[in-house]
């Protein structure tokens, strides 16, 4: 079955432009994450979905950045005047719901490497 | 203070060797899962294996293993027989099983070279 998909692939913006990145998840799958992997790091959990519950934005480093998602479909991750700090990858990954004491592999799409110049 | 520690930022091993890539972690919970991902070149994110907190024996998935010692707080994954396709980003992760968390928190990897 499709995997995980994000687009653009990449993305090449100005410093203060505005730019939105899509998420496509498994479908069935009801949780849905974003990650920033900057270059040469690890991934930085950004922000959480699972179904109609309050998205966990705890890793939202600022105001600028912004998620949604409609019910369990797509997500879309806004960075606003972007700053040449926020290049990166920007991956996405989906799971089934989170349920304790269990197995909830995260399947990650093929990211979205932005590039502010 | 970080709470995945993988200290060893790069790593060569010889084709047909076994190697451990080291983690470590930090929670003061009882429940939590430790997964470990490969990222080659290409960029995306490989599940590799998992062990949860409460599993007693150590996981295993075809030439990877992950040595649990829970009382260290220590899953280092243990790949046997490298293969040149092994190259890769190797990122050891935790989930931290209470209330609605569900965000893996990843180390900063180890990048392993396999030779000839």
């Amino acid at each position: 079955g499709a995997g995980v998909s994000q687009s653009p692939s990449n993305k090449v913006t100005e410093k203060g432009k505005d730019v939105e990145l899509r998420c496509d998840p498994i479908s069935g799958h009801t949780a849905l994450y974003w990650y920033r992997q900057r270059l040469g790091q690890g991934l930085e959990f950004l922000i959480y979905f699972q179904g109609n519950s309050a998205p966990d934005k705890s890793g939202l480093p600022s105001d600028r950045f912004s998620a949604e998602r409609t019910g369990e479909s797509v997500s879309t991750l806004t960075i606003q005047r972007t700053q040449q700090e926020d290049s990166a990858v920007y991956l996405c990954a989906s799971s089934l719901a989170l349920r304790r004491f269990t197995y909830n592999e995260q399947f990650f799409g093929p990211g979205t490497r932005l590039t502010v110049l | 203070a970080q709470k995945i520690t993988q200290t060893q930022p790069g790593m060569f091993v010889q084709e047909k060797e076994a190697v451990t890539l080291d983690c470590t972690y930090d929670t003061s919970d009882q429940s939590y899962g430790l997964f470990w991902y490969k990222q080659p070149s290409s960029g995306e994110m490989i599940f590799l294996i998992y062990q949860g907190s409460y599993d007693e024996q150590n996981a295993t998935e075809g030439r990877y293993s992950l040595n649990f010692q829970k009382a260290r707080k220590s899953a280092n994954l243990v790949i046997s027989a490298s293969q040149l396709g092994d190259s890769a980003m190797y990122f050891c992760a935790m989930r931290e099983d209470t209330g609605t968390a569900s965000k893996l928190t990843f180390g900063t990897g180890t990048r392993l070279q396999v030779t000839l």
